[in-house]
């Protein structure tokens, strides 16, 4: 199992461009999340999905946008980026709810200059 | 969610035992305590988790207050690889997010 993969690793974004930023688990697992982690700070989750067509925000979703069309894949969509979105992104997924162990990918490092 | 409170770092002797401790006051009945670390420049990972009982895997063990009202991470022989950010988390059973909450966490810098 290749578990969690994210691309890019890394991107510079200009102000005011987009992308969408990918991820996809091969586990089956049927919650998946974006969290973003600025210097020195903990992860803060930005989007949630419980299984394919529900997604749901987080605590900072302001700027971002999500989709679960499939259950493998929960692609993160930058609209108009902005210096503030300079951060890591680390999308997750577990199997279930409650005490379910999250499992990470390696991140995305975005620069918004 | 139930808060937190971490050192912000601590430092351990290459191959020595560190105790990573975690103080929870508010957790509540449904709160499970969970450990997670980072490495740098990688995503966080999974390392153990219990209710009430104390808990032991390949990675770590983790005790528990009788009270709940704190626990302790152990790393029972540490390597230059533990050297990492630890997060200790509480995730209440219940909540159907099933988000995990980032405190600042516990810098773990081991010496050689």
């Amino acid at each position: 199992n290749a578990g969690v993969t994210q691309t890019p690793k890394f991107r510079i974004l200009k102000i005011g461009q987009s992308m969408t930023l990918q991820c996809t688990q091969d586990m089956n697992h049927n919650y998946m999340y974006w969290y973003r982690q600025d210097p020195g700070m903990g992860l803060k989750l930005i989007y949630y999905s419980v299984g394919a067509g529900i997604t749901d925000k987080g605590e900072v979703p302001n700027g971002y946008n999500v989709s679960r069309s499939t259950t493998e894949d929960f692609p993160l969509r930058l609209e108009l980026a902005a210096p503030s979105q300079t951060s890591v992104y680390f999308c997750a997924s577990s199997y279930g709810t409650g005490y379910e162990t999250q499992y990470f990918g390696p991140g995305t490092r975005l620069l918004v200059l | 969610d139930a808060k937190t409170t971490q050192p912000n770092s601590m430092e351990s002797n290459e191959e020595e035992p560190v105790h990573l401790p975690c103080n929870h006051s508010t957790i509540s009945g449904t709160d499970y305590i969970h450990w997670y670390r980072q490495l740098p420049s990688q995503g966080p990972e999974y390392v153990i988790h219990g209710l009430t009982s104390n808990v032991n895997n390949r990675m770590a063990s983790l005790a528990i207050a009788e009270d709940r009202k704190s626990s302790t991470l152990i790393l029972h022989r540490a390597t230059l690889r533990d050297a990492a950010v630890y997060y200790c988390i509480l995730r209440d059973y219940n909540n159907a997010g099933n988000m995990l909450t980032f405190g600042g966490g516990t810098r773990l810098m081991v010496k050689p």
